[in-house]
Protein backbone atom coordinates (compact mmCIF):
# COMPACT_ATOMS: atom_id res chain seq x y z
CA UNK A 1 0.00 0.00 0.00
CA UNK A 2 1.11 3.53 -0.99
CA UNK A 3 2.71 5.48 1.83
CA UNK A 4 0.97 8.88 3.30
CA UNK A 5 2.29 11.82 4.50
CA UNK A 6 0.07 14.41 6.60
CA UNK A 7 1.41 17.42 8.88
CA UNK A 8 1.46 16.32 12.44
CA UNK A 9 -0.82 18.57 13.95
CA UNK A 10 -3.14 21.66 12.75
CA UNK A 11 -5.57 24.07 14.76
CA UNK A 12 -8.86 25.03 13.41
CA UNK A 13 -11.25 27.74 15.03
CA UNK A 14 -14.50 26.41 16.32
CA UNK A 15 -17.25 26.97 13.39
CA UNK A 16 -14.90 27.56 10.81
CA UNK A 17 -13.64 24.58 7.97
CA UNK A 18 -11.07 22.69 9.09
CA UNK A 19 -8.73 21.39 5.86
CA UNK A 20 -6.66 18.49 6.16
CA UNK A 21 -4.20 17.86 3.75
CA UNK A 22 -2.50 14.04 2.86
CA UNK A 23 0.12 13.83 -0.02
CA UNK A 24 0.27 10.28 -1.24
CA UNK A 25 2.33 10.47 -4.62
CA UNK A 26 2.90 6.98 -4.93
CA UNK A 27 -1.01 5.72 -5.14
CA UNK A 28 -1.30 3.48 -7.91
CA UNK A 29 -4.39 2.96 -9.56
CA UNK A 30 -6.30 0.49 -8.01
CA UNK A 31 -5.73 2.49 -3.73
CA UNK A 32 -8.17 4.39 -2.04
CA UNK A 33 -7.50 6.83 0.09
CA UNK A 34 -9.31 6.34 3.65
CA UNK A 35 -10.13 8.79 6.62
CA UNK A 36 -10.34 7.52 10.34
CA UNK A 37 -9.99 9.93 12.83
CA UNK A 38 -9.42 8.88 16.91
CA UNK A 39 -10.92 10.97 19.16
CA UNK A 40 -8.91 10.42 22.50
CA UNK A 41 -8.77 7.24 23.93
CA UNK A 42 -11.71 6.13 21.94
CA UNK A 43 -11.49 3.20 18.70
CA UNK A 44 -10.81 5.08 15.27
CA UNK A 45 -14.02 6.12 13.67
CA UNK A 46 -14.39 5.91 9.71
CA UNK A 47 -15.08 9.20 8.28
CA UNK A 48 -14.99 8.96 4.02
CA UNK A 49 -13.36 6.94 1.43
CA UNK A 50 -12.70 7.85 -2.43
CA UNK A 51 -10.92 6.27 -5.51
CA UNK A 52 -10.73 9.83 -8.08
CA UNK A 53 -13.81 11.54 -7.51
CA UNK A 54 -14.60 13.58 -4.85
CA UNK A 55 -17.11 12.27 -2.20
CA UNK A 56 -18.98 13.86 0.21
CA UNK A 57 -21.19 12.68 3.46
CA UNK A 58 -22.74 13.78 6.38
CA UNK A 59 -19.72 13.98 8.17
CA UNK A 60 -16.79 15.25 6.08
CA UNK A 61 -16.15 16.07 2.18
CA UNK A 62 -12.99 14.52 0.63
CA UNK A 63 -11.45 16.07 -2.58
CA UNK A 64 -8.65 14.39 -4.48
CA UNK A 65 -6.87 15.89 -6.68
CA UNK A 66 -6.82 14.47 -10.55
CA UNK A 67 -3.51 12.97 -10.53
CA UNK A 68 -4.97 11.25 -7.09
CA UNK A 69 -1.42 12.22 -5.56
CA UNK A 70 -2.74 13.93 -3.04
CA UNK A 71 -6.40 14.71 -1.41
CA UNK A 72 -8.14 17.32 1.63
CA UNK A 73 -10.51 16.34 4.16
CA UNK A 74 -12.59 19.40 4.73
CA UNK A 75 -14.81 19.11 7.89
CA UNK A 76 -16.82 22.08 6.39
CA UNK A 77 -18.41 23.03 9.99
CA UNK A 78 -15.81 22.23 12.54
CA UNK A 79 -17.10 21.71 16.58
CA UNK A 80 -15.21 21.36 19.42
CA UNK A 81 -15.97 17.57 19.13
CA UNK A 82 -13.87 17.31 16.23
CA UNK A 83 -10.69 17.41 18.29
CA UNK A 84 -9.11 14.58 16.78
CA UNK A 85 -6.13 12.34 15.45
CA UNK A 86 -6.60 12.28 11.64
CA UNK A 87 -5.39 9.35 10.02
CA UNK A 88 -5.02 9.28 5.78
CA UNK A 89 -4.95 5.65 4.91
CA UNK A 90 -4.14 4.65 1.03
CA UNK A 91 -4.90 0.99 0.52
CA UNK A 92 -6.33 -1.39 -1.88
CA UNK A 93 -9.96 -2.35 -2.35
CA UNK A 94 -9.80 -6.62 -3.79
CA UNK A 95 -13.29 -7.75 -4.06
CA UNK A 96 -13.49 -10.71 -1.94
CA UNK A 97 -10.12 -10.16 -0.14
CA UNK A 98 -9.87 -8.28 2.80
CA UNK A 99 -6.86 -6.17 3.67
CA UNK A 100 -5.77 -4.71 6.57
CA UNK A 101 -5.16 -0.93 7.30
CA UNK A 102 -1.86 0.42 7.89
CA UNK A 103 -2.03 3.72 10.04
CA UNK A 104 0.71 6.26 9.91
CA UNK A 105 1.08 9.18 12.72
CA UNK A 106 -1.77 11.06 11.72
CA UNK A 107 -2.55 14.51 11.90
CA UNK A 108 -3.64 16.28 15.60
CA UNK A 109 -6.95 18.47 14.56
CA UNK A 110 -7.34 20.66 17.68
CA UNK A 111 -10.51 22.84 17.74
CA UNK A 112 -10.36 25.81 18.92
CA UNK A 113 -13.17 28.05 21.06
CA UNK B 1 -26.52 -0.97 18.68
CA UNK B 2 -24.69 -3.49 15.99
CA UNK B 3 -21.05 -3.15 16.55
CA UNK B 4 -17.97 -4.56 18.26
CA UNK B 5 -17.75 -5.28 21.69
CA UNK B 6 -14.32 -5.88 23.63
CA UNK B 7 -13.95 -7.26 27.11
CA UNK B 8 -12.48 -6.68 29.63
CA UNK B 9 -11.83 -2.45 29.23
CA UNK B 10 -9.03 -2.50 31.02
CA UNK B 11 -7.24 -5.23 33.02
CA UNK B 12 -3.34 -5.00 35.20
CA UNK B 13 -1.86 -8.14 34.34
CA UNK B 14 1.26 -9.93 36.13
CA UNK B 15 4.06 -10.44 34.21
CA UNK B 16 4.49 -13.92 33.14
CA UNK B 17 0.77 -14.89 33.51
CA UNK B 18 -1.71 -15.56 30.22
CA UNK B 19 -4.68 -13.85 28.97
CA UNK B 20 -7.65 -13.35 26.78
CA UNK B 21 -8.76 -10.53 25.27
CA UNK B 22 -12.14 -10.97 23.79
CA UNK B 23 -13.91 -9.36 20.85
CA UNK B 24 -17.15 -10.33 19.51
CA UNK B 25 -19.43 -8.60 16.47
CA UNK B 26 -22.68 -8.53 15.41
CA UNK B 27 -22.56 -7.74 11.91
CA UNK B 28 -21.21 -11.07 10.37
CA UNK B 29 -18.66 -9.04 9.09
CA UNK B 30 -15.95 -11.62 7.28
CA UNK B 31 -12.77 -10.08 8.59
CA UNK B 32 -11.59 -9.60 11.95
CA UNK B 33 -8.55 -7.46 13.26
CA UNK B 34 -6.45 -7.10 16.21
CA UNK B 35 -4.09 -3.79 16.68
CA UNK B 36 -2.45 -2.05 19.42
CA UNK B 37 -1.63 1.14 20.09
CA UNK B 38 1.18 2.45 22.63
CA UNK B 39 1.43 5.77 24.03
CA UNK B 40 1.88 8.54 21.56
CA UNK B 41 1.92 6.42 18.71
CA UNK B 42 -0.62 4.82 15.85
CA UNK B 43 -2.11 1.84 15.65
CA UNK B 44 -0.33 -1.27 14.82
CA UNK B 45 -1.88 -5.30 13.36
CA UNK B 46 -1.10 -8.03 15.80
CA UNK B 47 -3.18 -10.64 13.45
CA UNK B 48 -6.01 -10.64 11.17
CA UNK B 49 -8.42 -13.34 10.18
CA UNK B 50 -10.22 -12.63 6.71
CA UNK B 51 -12.59 -15.37 7.30
CA UNK B 52 -13.69 -18.03 10.07
CA UNK B 53 -11.07 -20.69 10.09
CA UNK B 54 -8.25 -18.42 8.86
CA UNK B 55 -5.57 -15.92 10.54
CA UNK B 56 -2.88 -14.24 9.80
CA UNK B 57 0.18 -12.53 11.23
CA UNK B 58 0.34 -8.67 10.85
CA UNK B 59 3.21 -6.29 11.78
CA UNK B 60 3.86 -7.19 15.61
CA UNK B 61 2.87 -10.92 16.08
CA UNK B 62 5.16 -12.00 18.33
CA UNK B 63 3.55 -12.95 21.80
CA UNK B 64 0.53 -13.00 20.63
CA UNK B 65 -2.24 -15.63 19.41
CA UNK B 66 -5.45 -15.63 18.21
CA UNK B 67 -8.49 -17.98 16.52
CA UNK B 68 -11.33 -17.64 14.52
CA UNK B 69 -13.78 -20.39 15.37
CA UNK B 70 -16.81 -18.40 13.80
CA UNK B 71 -17.77 -15.37 12.39
CA UNK B 72 -18.28 -13.35 15.22
CA UNK B 73 -15.62 -14.13 17.54
CA UNK B 74 -12.10 -13.41 17.16
CA UNK B 75 -9.89 -13.91 21.07
CA UNK B 76 -6.52 -12.37 21.26
CA UNK B 77 -4.55 -14.71 23.59
CA UNK B 78 -1.07 -13.54 25.46
CA UNK B 79 0.49 -16.67 26.45
CA UNK B 80 2.97 -15.36 29.23
CA UNK B 81 2.58 -11.86 29.31
CA UNK B 82 5.43 -9.45 29.56
CA UNK B 83 5.48 -5.72 30.30
CA UNK B 84 6.16 -4.10 26.49
CA UNK B 85 2.75 -5.71 25.87
CA UNK B 86 1.82 -2.95 28.15
CA UNK B 87 -0.43 -1.16 25.50
CA UNK B 88 -4.30 -0.40 24.61
CA UNK B 89 -6.36 -3.07 22.34
CA UNK B 90 -8.51 -2.40 19.81
CA UNK B 91 -10.54 -5.34 17.64
CA UNK B 92 -11.92 -3.90 14.41
CA UNK B 93 -14.16 -5.94 11.80
CA UNK B 94 -14.89 -5.40 8.03
CA UNK B 95 -16.49 -6.77 5.31
CA UNK B 96 -15.52 -8.91 2.43
CA UNK B 97 -13.97 -6.01 0.67
CA UNK B 98 -12.89 -4.42 3.49
CA UNK B 99 -14.56 -1.05 2.51
CA UNK B 100 -15.75 0.59 5.76
CA UNK B 101 -14.12 -0.56 9.25
CA UNK B 102 -15.46 -0.85 12.53
CA UNK B 103 -13.74 -0.45 15.75
CA UNK B 104 -14.53 -1.72 19.30
CA UNK B 105 -13.59 0.37 22.09
CA UNK B 106 -10.31 -0.89 23.36
CA UNK B 107 -9.20 -3.14 26.30
CA UNK B 108 -6.16 -0.97 28.48
CA UNK B 109 -3.71 -3.40 29.93
CA UNK B 110 -1.21 -2.88 32.00
CA UNK B 111 1.40 -5.87 32.91
CA UNK B 112 3.38 -5.11 35.98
Amino acid sequence: DAKTTQPPSMDCAEGRAANLPCNHSTISGNEYVYWYRQIHSQGPQYIIHGLKNNETNEMASLIITEDRKSSTLILPHATLRDTAVYYCIVRSYSSGSARQLTFGSGTQLTVLP
Amino acid sequence: TAGITQAPTSQILAAGRSMTLRCTQDMRHNAMYWYRQDLGLGLRLIHYSNTAGTTGKGEVPDGYSVSRANTDDFPLTLASAVPSQTSVYFCASSDSGGRGYTFGSGTRLTVV
